[in-house]
């Protein structure tokens, strides 16, 4: 089983709002990973958590927030985004993260449109 | 700074023949090396992998060659079927760059039926 999910599928919100995007994974993974990707680019990394720990921050705006409860979790709080935020947010895992190869399982994204 | 690139934007190709994608890196360090598959407005998919201390891997009809003299990698699909229709990237890693992907610009292929 190598499924991540994400919650929600689609998300349109105001400039106003707060509103939070999850991921979950069963895998026993110890990192997982946030990503950002546009329309005909590559994903981008915005953050990255190894062994519930914060250990990457791709200079990401504070209206980004990531959180990781506990290891098969990673939420991405929201607020005060603009319009140019607008994109695909993915969640990613892997077994072992930081400093050791392996593959990163990605979830089917989270589409969000900022009015 | 893209140390990874795919510079074919898309391909075609008919069906029942072979895709070939292509990419390049310029990061020496890099040692581990995946090519995802991605259809619009969902996540990639893993498809295959290859370490830098091997040349070549197969899976069924994907196989990844890796020229690490050329800082080259390709993935090769036969037979290619409509199905196969997707965008490809390539995506490189090493212990040096503490497990975070680079990935490539990707290619959008289409297989004719």
């Amino acid at each position: 089983d190598t499924e991540v999910t994400q919650t929600p599928k689609h998300l349109v919100m105001g400039m106003t709002n707060k509103k939070s995007l999850k991921c979950e994974q069963h895998m026993g993974h110890r990192a997982m990973y946030w990503y950002k990707q546009k329309a005909k680019k590559p994903p981008e990394l915005m953050f990255v958590y190894s062994y519930e720990k914060l250990s990457i921050n791709e200079s990401v705006p504070s209206r980004f927030s990531p959180e990781c409860p506990n290891s098969s979790l990673l939420n991405l709080h929201l607020h005060a985004l603009q319009p140019e935020d607008s994109a695909l947010y993915l969640c990613a895992s892997s077994q072992r993260g930081q400093g050791i190869t392996d593959t990163q399982y990605f979830g089917p994204g989270t589409r969000l449109t900022v009015l | 700074d893209q140390q990874v690139k795919q510079n074919s934007p898309s391909l075609s190709v008919q069906e029942g023949r072979i895709s070939i994608l292509n990419c390049d890196y310029t990061n020496s360090m890099f040692d581990y090396f995946l090519w995802y598959k991605k259809y619009p407005a969902e996540g990639p998919t893993f498809l295959i992998s290859i370490s830098s201390i091997k040349d070549k891997n197969e899976d069924g009809r994907f196989t990844v060659f890796l020229n690490k003299s050329a800082k080259h990698l390709s993935l090769h699909i036969v037979p290619s079927q409509p199905g196969d229709s997707a965008v490809y990237f390539c995506a490189a890693s090493g212990r040096a760059t503490g497990n975070q992907f680079y990935f490539g610009t990707g290619t959008s292929l289409t297989v004719i039926p």
